[in-house]
């Protein structure tokens, strides 16, 4: 079953940044928070991971607050191409342990 | 790197009829995929996890018989939908786990199967 709660859209103005709540308030200490995201009709695509640190890469930040019980996920200059819907998915990090999606964030970027 | 590949893309067959949808790792080892579906407007759901060389453990609810999961090699697993019926139209997406020790799940484009 998903852990996590995510409001089921948001809209974001072309170029500035979005900004995704996740709430994961059952979270163990040993599970990362991973986020997804899917094009209509693709498969998803990884955006990035953390444990507790702040994480940043060439796609996101993601924002893990000190309890963690919840992140943020930010698109620092959304695109139009970030129109998609956004998963936050928790989980141990071990070979083998499974996915479950939740019903995700879908996010429409407006020019 | 981390390319996942499915095949066929989409597929239209008839009511009772069996297909098959391949899912490859191309640039790297999984010892570990996992099949999803996804019916519209909805999020994905796993269906069961496949292990090379072992059979498939799968979700509650999902009939084993009816999905058949092959994980033959590290780069190759199949899934069989016997007997397909119009409720098996869906959209299937594998997913594929590096053998050494990425965290993240790498995802196919998906296949879109019509049973008519």
């Amino acid at each position: 079953d998903a852990k996590t709660t995510q409001p089921p859209s948001m809209d974001c103005a072309e170029g500035r940044a979005a900004n995704l709540p996740c709430n994961h308030s059952t979270i163990s200490g040993n599970e990362y928070v991973y986020w997804y995201r899917q094009i209509h009709s693709q498969g998803p695509q990884y955006i990035i991971h953390g444990l507790k640190n702040n994480e940043t890469n060439e796609m996101a930040s993601l924002i893990i607050t000190e309890d963690r019980k919840s992140s943020t996920l930010i698109l620092p200059h959304a695109t139009l191409r970030d129109t998609a819907v956004y998963y936050c998915i928790v989980r141990v990090a071990q070979t083998g342990n499974q996915f479950y999606f939740g019903t995700g964030t879908s996010l429409t970027v407006i020019p | 790197g981390a390319v996942v590949s499915q095949h066929p893309s989409w597929v239209i067959c008839k009511s009772g009829t069996s297909v098959k949808i391949e899912c490859r790792s191309l640039d790297f080892q999984a010892t570990t995929m996992f099949w999803y579906r996804q019916f519209p407007k909805q999020s994905l759901m796993l269906m069961a996890t496949s292990n090379e060389g072992s059979k498939a453990t799968y979700e509650q609810g999902v009939e084993k018989d009816k999905f058949l999961i092959n994980h033959a090699s590290l780069t190759l697993s199949t899934l069989t939908v016997t007997s397909a019926h119009p409720e098996d139209s869906s959209f299937y997406i594998c997913s594929a786990r590096a053998s050494t020790g990425y965290n993240e799940q790498f995802f196919g484009p998906g296949t879109r199967l019509t049973v008519l």
